[in-house]
Parts: C-alpha cells; structure tokens; sequence
C-alpha cells in the first residue's frame, strides 16, 4: 500500500488567500484524522471521520476552517481566508480497528506558510 | 487537565546508553497504548504498541501499569539514529463513547544521542 497521500507538501501563500489540502487515506480504513503541529502547541487534532462521518470537530479553530470527506478515498481541509497564525504542519492520519486497537498511520504532511 | 503527559526532556545521551522514558494518562478507561517516534520534520511513525504485560522489539522495552497509570518505554544500546522525539499515545477505547478510534498524543520527549 502507498499509505497515507496527502498534497500538496508544501504550501506558501498570502493573507486572506483560501487553502485547500488534500488527503488520500490507506485504502479499507474507515477513519481519517486531521491534525495540525506547531512549536507552539504540539500536535492538535482538528476533526476526525468515520465512514465518511465528521465525528468531533471540537479542535477546528474557527470558522474559517472547514474539512469535507466525500468518499472513503478523499478528504479536504479548507482554510478561507488564510492568516499567518495558521502556518503549520496539517497532517492527514487514517486508521481503522485491529480487534480492539486503533493504530493510526500518518501522512508525510502539507507545511503550510501564510505571509 | 491534559489526557497524557510526558516529561519533555531533552534527553541527551551517548551512544551505547540506556535511556528511560515516562509518561502519564488521566483517564483510567484507556484501554490501548501506543509509542509513536517522530524525525525532525517528518510524520510520527507507530514505534510498538504497549500491551499490559509489557513487550520487547529489540532493544526497545514498553511497559504499563494500569494501577497508577504510567506507561514507559526503555531504550538499551542507544544508536545515533535513535534521536527523535518519541510521543505516549493512548486510546479510550469503547469506554470513550463517541471518541472511540481516537488518539491523545502526549507533547512528545526529545532525545539526542551523541557519538
């Protein structure tokens, strides 16, 4: 398997600009996480999928971010409009159970830079 | 307060040392344990799953105790390329109701071995 695809993997924009990073899950896993790391404050979950479901998207800072999964196979996280503060590693992760383990599998990430 | 903590470090130790690694949940429903190793730049990568009767991957040596909730891993015979920051990962399980299949990730401890 190819693992966890995500692109672009790197992304460098203005201010006010809109963001969209792609995910492509390991195939047959059933869910799909979006994290985001800085120095700052560590590896945040954003929101996470199952079957295609958003489950909890309490980590979503605010409304400027939004996460769609249309098929088992894809998933987007959209920033609109873009600030400096969002400048980050986004990483994609998908997992699904092994009996009662949830081992989860990472994309190499989008290190994104808002100027 | 915090779902796992670990002491940030940084570890740094020569070559050939053996070097421990603690961290702490708070929630006593966990019900799996992970270790994940993070490069510089570069995704988290499952390292060992932890079970409750402590297991062994080579020189590598994860514990648990599920009565102060504490789980551990030991590295033996340290080589340069074990430097990374290794991250306590633990899972709620059936017992986290609607955050069945997600990760807490712990900041993550920072180790440098030296030649």
């Amino acid at each position: 398997d190819a693992g966890v695809i995500q692109s672009p993997r790197h992304e460098v924009t203005e201010m006010g600009q809109e963001v969209t990073l792609r995910c492509k899950p390991i195939s047959g896993h059933d869910y799909l996480f979006w994290y985001r790391q800085t120095m700052m404050r560590g590896l945040e979950l954003l929101i996470y999928f199952n079957n295609n479901v958003p489950i909890d998207d309490s980590g979503m800072p605010e409304d400027r971010f939004s996460a769609k999964m249309p098929n088992a196979s894809f998933s987007t996280l959209k920033i609109q409009p873009s600030e400096p503060r969002d400048s980050a590693v986004y990483f994609c992760a998908s997992s699904t159970p092994v009996g009662s383990r949830y081992e989860q599998y990472f994309g190499p990430g989008t290190r994104l830079t808002v100027t | 307060r915090k779902e796992v903590e670990q002491d940030p470090g940084p570890f740094n130790v020569p070559e050939g040392a053996t070097v421990a690694f603690n961290c702490t949940y708070s929630n006593s429903a966990s019900q799996s344990f992970f270790w994940y190793r993070q490069d510089c730049r570069k995704e988290p990568k499952l390292l060992m799953s932890v079970y409750s009767s402590g297991n062994e991957d080579g020189r590598f040596t994860a514990q648990l105790n599920r009565a102060s909730q504490y789980i551990s891993l030991l590295i033996r015979d340290s080589k340069l390329s074990d430097s990374a920051t290794y991250l306590c990962v633990v899972n709620l399980g059936r017992g986290g109701g609607s955050t069945l299949g997600r990760l807490y990730f712990g900041r993550g401890t920072q180790l440098t071995v030296w030649p």
